[in-house]
């Protein structure tokens, strides 16, 4: 499988402010998603993380907010923008990868982001 | 749409028991389905991936099955362990407008005790 890590591990940041998350994999992958989980809760689809072109973002989430850049097949890096305390969640990269003859997903670490 | 639902939500079971997790999702068209485990405030390994063509898949403890045609999928755990206390996670692979993606369902805390 592949390795994925991610920094920061975690956060706390003031309202009005900007983070940067940043997602390394250890090989070359296609498809990059970003993941939002909100405390209690399952796992909300942000966008796909397109590499060269502008990623995908899901019904809800706009690029304004959450700007990704995917420069290569092995980073990414998803901006949270002016920020407020209904963006702490846990932050998540995944890639999509493929074990011998089958495409799973694979998870970062995470980045905990807490908004004050 | 495509929406996953987990049942139980929440799980408390003595140590030793076998236990089953059900996962249902309302539209057949799956590419393939995967089980996760999430420990708290952590990301999530990955335990069975089934292919959409696949009825079922083991790992030690653990097996999943799959049966697409009625939006269905179990992960039977045998001989639970307080080590397997942990949020568990199905998401399934979808085409939509042309991209590929995972819907995640709404997870079973699970609780074994000592």
């Amino acid at each position: 499988s592949a390795v994925i890590s991610q920094k920061p591990s975690r956060d706390i940041c003031q309202r009005g402010t900007s983070l940067t998350i940043q997602c390394q994999v250890d090989s070359q992958v296609t498809m990059m998603f970003w993941y939002r989980q909100q405390p209690g809760q399952s796992l909300t689809l942000i966008a796909t993380a397109n590499q060269g072109s502008e990623a995908t973002y899901e019904s809800g989430f706009v690029i304004d907010k959450f700007p990704i850049s995917r420069p290569n097949l092995t980073f990414s890096t998803l901006t949270v923008s002016n920020m407020s305390p209904e963006d702490s969640s846990i932050y998540l990269c995944s890639v999509e990868f493929v074990p011998g003859d089958a495409t799973a997903q694979y998870f970062g670490p995470g980045t905990r982001l807490t908004v004050t | 749409k495509q929406e996953v639902t987990q049942i139980p939500a929440a799980l408390s079971v003595p140590e030793g028991e076998n236990l089953v997790l059900n996962c249902s999702f309302t539209d057949s068209a799956i590419y393939n389905l995967q089980w996760f485990r999430q420990d708290p405030g952590k990301g999530l390994t990955s335990l069975l991936l089934i292919q959409s063509s696949q009825r079922e898949q083991t790992s030690g403890r653990l097996n999943a099955s799959l049966d697409k045609s009625s939006g269905r999928s179990t992960l039977y755990i045998a001989a639970s362990q307080p080590g397997d206390s942990a949020t568990y996670l199905c998401a399934v692979r979808i085409l939509t407008s042309g991209t590929y993606k995972y819907i995640f369902g709404t997870g079973t805390r699970l609780k074994v005790l000592a």
